[in-house]
């Protein structure tokens, strides 16, 4: 089945310890998307990627950082870890199109801060 | 600033009855609104969604209305059944792109008692 992988679910760094959160998509979507929920709060988007294109928000923090290098992975890296950045990040796919395609959503990857 | 609004955290409906889910928004340029349902342990899933020309849209026992002049709009769900029970999130979308770029609310729990 086509979908969006998340590795690993659960991760747990340092304070202080960059780590890289992983996403894969076998639906062949040009745009990937990374957010960050805490908890019963709203996802909130961190950036995007339109093909190699890079969007981000602009409160997004400059401790996260993305990389795209094909169509089918993204990742996350947050470069020092601090104990607010404990959250579950999503990845989401979508299709360009006549404009409303939806997302499609990983499973999430929590990640703990120690 | 929060554009999108789910005030209720929480919704406790017996099986069989109807299930309101209310979303709030503040910002007019919205002009697409999705739902999506999030179970434990998984991303969110597309359910139903509604184009700002249109104030009624249904799908099966799902109907999402849209009121603009009052920037409201409610997911019904009739006859609610124990298998809904899962987070509900309003994400509506700015107009402009192709894609889809989704703020979210908070998110409300839905549970549907046998």
């Amino acid at each position: 089945d086509a979908m969006v992988i998340q590795n690993p679910r659960y991760q747990v760094t340092q304070f202080g310890k960059p780590v890289t959160l992983s996403c894969s998509q076998t639906l062949n979507h040009n745009v990937m998307y990374w957010y960050q929920q805490k908890s019963s709060q709203a996802p909130k988007l961190l950036f995007h990627y339109y093909d190699k294109d890079f969007n981000n928000e602009a409160d997004t923090p400059d401790n996260f950082q993305s990389r795209r290098p094909n169509t089918s992975f993204c990742f996350l890296d947050i470069r020092s870890p601090g104990l607010g950045d404990a959250a579950m990040y999503l990845c989401a796919t979508s299709r360009e199109g006549g404009g409303q395609e939806t997302q499609y959503f990983g499973p999430g990857t929590r990640l703990l801060v120690l | 600033d929060q554009q999108v609004k789910q005030n209720s955290p929480s919704l406790s409906v017996q099986e069989g009855r109807i299930s309101i889910l209310n979303c709030d928004y503040t910002n007019s340029m919205f002009d697409y609104f999705l739902w999506y349902k999030k179970y434990p342990a998984e991303g969110p899933t597309f359910l139903i969604s509604i184009s700002s020309i249109k104030d009624k849209n249904e799908d099966g026992r799902f109907t999402v209305f849209l009121n603009k002049s009052a920037k409201h709009l409610s997911l019904h769900i009739v006859p609610s059944q124990p298998g809904d029970s899962a987070v509900y999130f309003c994400a509506p979308r700015v107009g402009g792109t192709s894609y889809g770029k989704l703020t979210f609310g908070q998110g409300t729990i839905l549970t549907v008692h046998p």
